[in-house]
């Protein structure tokens, strides 16, 4: 059994510019969900996908989108990136009906200069 | 009032001691609780999940429940340095089971 995967594990993106992040999801998982975790902070949620429908987002602009493929792999797409947007982004898999919490995939750490 | 708060520490105890990290939370329809561990340039792992009032023991963790006082703490028996780490707390979003607040964490250091 493979574990959440994400990729890239660092990216350095220009203010303005655009960022995909992408994650692989447990096998057996038919939700992704993401989160945005700043330095010192807790993560906080961005949004879900199940079944390839958002299934629930938090307080987050537009700019942040995303997709989840058939075979429940996902993108997180932002768009004219602030430099606020720098952080850790995590990916999160699991059963839709499971709430007995996640296995978060390592991370893409972004930093926006 | 944030959703789901923790004591940001740092938290020092020396080794083989009881750690005691505390947690509360505003809505009182919250159902389940759920303690993670980050360390340092990692993504969070799950240690344990609590639904119930009182305790619930998982090796040395033990997590309490007191949904009157809106408040969740998780014990850490028998402390070792490899507990060193952040700890985060958190709780579902309304309506949902699994999209989650999370407090800001504990750091903790273990002192051998």
């Amino acid at each position: 059994e493979t574990g959440v995967t994400q990729s890239p594990t660092h990216l350095i993106k220009t203010r303005g510019q655009q960022v995909t992040l992408r994650c692989s999801s447990q096998s057996g998982h038919n939700t992704v969900s993401w989160y945005q975790q700043a330095l010192g902070q807790g993560p906080q949620f961005i949004f879900q996908y199940y079944r390839e429908e958002e299934n629930g987002r938090g307080n987050f602009p537009p700019r942040f989108s995303g997709l989840q493929f058939p075979n429940y792999s996902s993108e997180l797409n932002v768009n004219a990136l602030e430099l606020d947007d720098s952080a850790l982004y995590l990916c999160a898999s699991s059963y839709r009906q499971g709430d007995y919490g996640y296995t978060f995939g390592s991370g893409t750490r972004l930093t926006v200069v | 009032q944030k959703e789901v708060e923790q004591n940001s520490g740092p938290l020092s105890v020396p080794e083989g001691a009881i750690a005691s990290l505390n947690c509360t939370y505003s809505d009182r329809g919250s159902q389940s609780f759920f303690w993670y561990r980050q360390y340092s340039g990692k993504s969070p792992e799950l240690i344990m999940f609590i639904y119930s009032n009182g305790d619930k023991e998982d090796g040395r963790f033990t997590a309490q429940l007191n949904k009157a006082s809106q408040y969740v703490s998780l014990l850490i028996r028998d402390s070792q340095p490899s507990d060193s780490a952040t700890y985060l707390c958190a709780a579902p979003r309304p309506n949902t089971g699994n999209q989650f607040y999370f407090g800001t964490g504990t750091s903790l250091t273990v002192i051998p």
